[in-house]
């Protein structure tokens, strides 16, 4: 079971260019959520997903950014035209349709740099 | 705005000593509670508290929730180095519409135990 996969782990952009973050959840789990954490802040809610459906995008800023989960392949966070300010640690959590007590699996995350 | 306030934000404490960090949250539709402790990698899931005043165990650690103070405190016994770590607390709401809920995260506190 190789839980929650994230790549690039680590991604230069210079302003201006595109990022495209990628998240492929643990085996079973159809629920994927993405997180960003800022520098001296705790992380932040940015979008919940199901396969080929945006459940909730109330934490992701209205321009540049879009998520999606298709039906196959991994779950892409992609920012436009990035700018200085979205750098930052980008973290992927998955979970199953019905949740025990287990939580929330995240994964290693994608450190965006913007130069 | 909801939020999750963690306490302290830093702790310096010595091998063999006993460690309680604080939760508090002002989280509307609370679900629960959950703690995890963050090294270089992916956040690894502790705990998750539902009911307040049952305590849950996990070897040196444990946890306990109080919904009538909106808090939760975090305890470690017999702290080793390897237990030096960021410690995040993470609250779930319901997200509406869906039997899965969003994360609110406090800062974290950073513990370093010294041999």
């Amino acid at each position: 079971n190789a839980g929650v996969m994230q790549n690039p782990r680590h991604l230069v952009r210079r302003r201006g260019q595109e990022a495209r973050l990628r998240c492929s959840p643990m085996k079973g789990h159809s629920h994927v959520y993405w997180y960003r954490q800022l520098p001296e802040e705790g992380l932040k809610f940015m979008v919940y997903l199901q396969k080929e459906n945006i459940i909730d995008e109330s934490g992701m800023p209205k321009e540049r950014f879009s998520a999606e989960f298709p039906k196959e392949g991994p779950s892409i966070l992609r920012i436009q035209q990035v700018v200085r300010g979205d750098s930052a640690a980008y973290f992927c959590a998955s979970s199953p349709r019905r949740r025990g007590t287990e939580g929330y699996t995240f994964g290693s995350g994608t450190r965006l740099t913007v130069v | 705005e909801d939020k999750v306030v963690q306490s302290p934000l830093s702790l310096v404490v010595h091998e063999g000593d006993t460690v309680t960090l604080n939760c508090s949250y002002e989280v509307t539709n609370f679900r629960s509670l959950l703690w995890y402790k963050q090294e270089k990698k992916a956040p690894t899931f502790l705990f998750m508290l539902t009911s307040s005043g049952i305590e849950k165990k996990s070897g040196r650690l444990s946890s306990i929730l109080d919904k009538k103070e909106l808090s939760s405190i975090l305890n470690i016994t017999a702290t080793q180095t390897g237990d030096s770590a960021i410690y995040l607390c993470a609250v779930e709401a319901e997200d509406r519409g869906s039997t899965l809920g969003r994360l609110y995260f406090g800062r974290g506190t950073q513990l370093t135990v010294w041999p």
